[in-house]
């Protein structure tokens, strides 16, 4: 089964306006982490945003935002303002609890976001 | 402006060859990861280590690829005889156990022919 759910192969957004990822999670522990990567053509893996199960509140990062829906199971990434820039492909994944220490992602399939004008 | 280092940053080799991929994490960081990333499969881990250690390579084909950190501040990636399938870009990673970000290195591209 899949462990993290990206639905959205891909998604376009005008310039300036704001777009929403979805990233859906399956785990039963109940200590776990959420984050965003984002990968530009480059090739490069850009750390963006965490959040903790634990966490009271949403994260946010800049004009990045995490929007997290512990009930559904879901840590959509919301970018606001988006810019040129941000045409990259997008990655959710999430931390796996590993009793040997230490921090095992496990990632999503990817969400290509391209900004036009 | 620390960052994770990796080399080579591309290969081309001949199927049956022998690839050594290099990776030097961030100075203090305990935990390193390799992972692949292929089109098909996405992001995939091979293998991690703590304080050096092996923790899980679960996710590496044993049979030709092997992974050591030989001190600190390096780990290798080792693939004995490549194949054609092994053609990916090959990422490494290193964090503090403690905390939850994990810093990519460039990646190496590893092209089997």
């Amino acid at each position: 089964a899949q462990k993290i759910t990206q639905t959205q192969p891909g998604m376009f957004v005008q310039e300036k306006e704001a777009v929403t990822l979805d990233c859906t999670y399956d785990t039963s522990d109940p200590s776990y982490g959420l984050f965003w990567y984002k990968q530009p053509s480059s090739g490069e893996m850009i750390f963006l945003i965490y959040q903790g199960s634990y966490d009271q509140q949403n994260a946010t990062e800049g004009r990045y935002s995490l929007n997290f829906q512990k009930a559904r199971k879901s840590a959509n990434l919301v970018i606001s303002a988006s810019q040129l820039g941000d045409s990259a492909m997008y990655f959710c994944a999430m931390r796996e609890p590993n009793t040997g220490g230490g921090n095992k992602l496990t990632f999503g399939t990817g969400t290509q976001l391209k900004v036009e004008l | 402006d620390a960052r994770v280092t990796q080399t080579p940053r591309h290969k081309v080799t001949e199927m049956g060859q022998e690839v050594t991929m290099r990776c030097q994490p961030i100075l203090g960081h305990n935990t390193v990861f390799w992972y692949r990333q292929t089109m098909m499969q996405g992001l995939e881990l091979l293998a991690y280590f703590r304080n050096r250690a092996p923790l899980d390579d679960s996710g590496m084909p044993k049979d030709r690829f092997s992974a050591e950190m030989p001190d600190a501040t390096l780990a290798t990636l080792k693939i004995q005889p490549s194949e054609p399938r092994d053609s990916a870009v090959y990422f490494c990673a290193s964090g503090l156990a403690v905390y939850n970000e994990q810093f990519f290195g460039p990646g190496t591209r590893l092209t089997v022919l």
